[in-house]
């Protein structure tokens, strides 16, 4: 079964028009990290939660927001993407502090910008 | 600051070769942890392992196994007997302890040919 769930798998938008992108968890871990991932690239890290404090990396754009709701449910806001934002977004997620610390990944978000 | 460097793009073998895939990492912090991660073509990243800075100890795992030498800061991967579903980008990554952030290495792309 799934553990992190990312969806849609693959969404489409149009160049300015706001979308979101939507992760959730059934392992109740602490962390929740947005990655993004363009092709034939590492995934470079945009920002994550440590329980309800959001850390935002320096040279993430401001055009990206990031909401946690809950512990479950997060979300990666994209206000007026630009087609250099097409990518593969990756939700994971871990609980710190304890032995055996790594991040689950749900299966990436697809987003193509026309 | 830290930073993963996977020389290899990408490496094509043989199926049942054995194949190394190299990890170099820098880092100020003196306690670290270091992962690999494998991404099949479905695009889910999969944890493989993770080593403390303070366990310099080989670890084998069926066919997989790393090699960790503090002294030349990599951290090796080697798969032996490798078979087609071997097929994927691997991904070495560091973060600090008592860092939420994990960094990733831009991956090598490893083919395994029938």
């Amino acid at each position: 079964d799934a553990m992190v769930i990312q969806n849609p798998r693959y969404q489409v938008t149009q160049f300015g028009k706001p979308v979101t992108l939507s992760c959730s968890q059934t392992l109740n871990h602490n962390v929740m990290y947005w990655y993004q991932q363009k092709s034939s690239q590492a995934p470079k890290l945009l920002f994550h939660y440590y329980d309800k404090d959001f850390n935002n990396e320096a040279d993430t754009p401001d055009n990206f927001q990031s909401r946690r709701p809950n512990t479950s449910f997060c979300f990666l806001d994209i206000r007026s993407p630009g087609l250099g934002d097409a990518a593969m977004y990756l939700c994971a997620t871990t609980i710190a502090g304890t032995a055996d610390e790594k991040l689950f990944f749900g299966s990436g978000t697809q987003l193509s910008v026309l | 600051a830290q930073k993963v460097t996977q020389a290899q793009t990408e490496i094509s073998v043989v199926e049942k070769e054995d194949v190394t895939l190299d990890c170099v990492y820098e880092t100020r912090d003196t306690t670290y942890y270091l992962f690999w991660y494998k991404q099949p073509p479905s695009g889910e990243l999969v944890f493989l392992i993770r080593r403390n800075s303070f366990d310099e100890q080989n670890e084998i795992s069926g066919r997989y196994s790393w090699n960790f030498q503090k002294s030349t800061s990599s951290f090796n991967f080697t798969i032996t007997a490798s078979q087609v579903v071997d097929s994927a980008v691997y991904f070495c990554a560091l973060s600090a302890w008592r860092d939420d952030k994990i960094i990733f290495g831009k991956g090598t792309r490893l083919h395994i040919l029938p």
